[in-house]
């Protein structure tokens, strides 16, 4: 059962324009929600993050936008530049169990 | 700080043979993560230990792996009887506090190919 998903799968956008990452999940205790980026041969870095309690967090050309009602998020890349092609991640952290489930992520590629 | 130290970065293995996967988390962190990587599954949670206790194994497979985490400084990871459907990148990751619920650096995994 996949708890946290993510669409696209891949997505392709062209340098400056805004990418939009979406990502859901089903069980209404997840509280916290960080997003990971990986790039190839690497392990995946948090990027940024969001608490139910929060309906948007920005950190420069990122920006995540929370529904809890509808139990979704978005990531929001403005300005996009070839270095923010990688593989995206959202996850989401319940108290009950002390541990972040991973969605399968997106893969982003930015075109020069 | 040289953040989450993985080795070996490759390891391959014939069908049958153990493996053993290391991990050295940064320095004074509390808590160690072990997760598996394949392009089918994402990132599935496997173990984490707080203050080198085991917390939570509910993600091993319970008949071939196993974790370990002797001292603060390493933590391991052991496959016997390898088979291809283990091949994976097994990553490890740590965290400050000791919770998953902040920061979780991760290592740049150990890619396992089982022949």
């Amino acid at each position: 059962q996949q708890q946290v998903r993510q669409s696209p799968q891949s997505l392709t956008v062209w340098e400056g324009e805004t990418a939009i990452l979406n990502c859901s999940y089903e069980d209404s205790t997840f509280n916290y929600f960080p997003w990971y980026q990986q790039f190839p041969g690497e392990g995946p870095a948090l990027l940024i993050s969001i608490s139910s309690v929060s309906d948007k967090k920005e950190d420069g050309r990122f920006t995540i936008f929370f529904n809890k009602r509808e139990k979704k998020l978005s990531l929001h890349i403005t300005d996009s530049q070839p270095g923010d092609s990688a593989t995206y991640f959202c996850a989401a952290h319940t108290g009950g169990a002390d541990r972040l489930t991973f969605g399968k992520g997106t893969q982003l590629i930015i075109q020069p | 700080n040289a953040g989450v130290i993985q080795t070996p970065r490759h390891k391959v293995t014939g069908k049958g043979q153990e493996a053993t996967l290391w991990c050295e988390p940064i320095s004074g962190h509390s808590a160690v993560f072990w997760y598996r990587q394949t392009i089918v599954q994402g990132l599935e949670f496997l173990t984490y230990f707080r203050n080198q206790a085991p917390i939570d194994d509910s993600g091993m497979p319970k008949e071939r792996f196993s974790a370990q985490m002797p001292n603060q400084s390493h933590s391991t990871l052991k496959i016997q009887s390898t088979q291809p459907q283990d091949s994976a990148v097994y990553l490890c990751a740590s965290s400050l506090l000791g919770t998953s619920a902040e920061t979780l650096y991760f290592g740049s995994g150990t890619r396992l190919t089982v022949l």
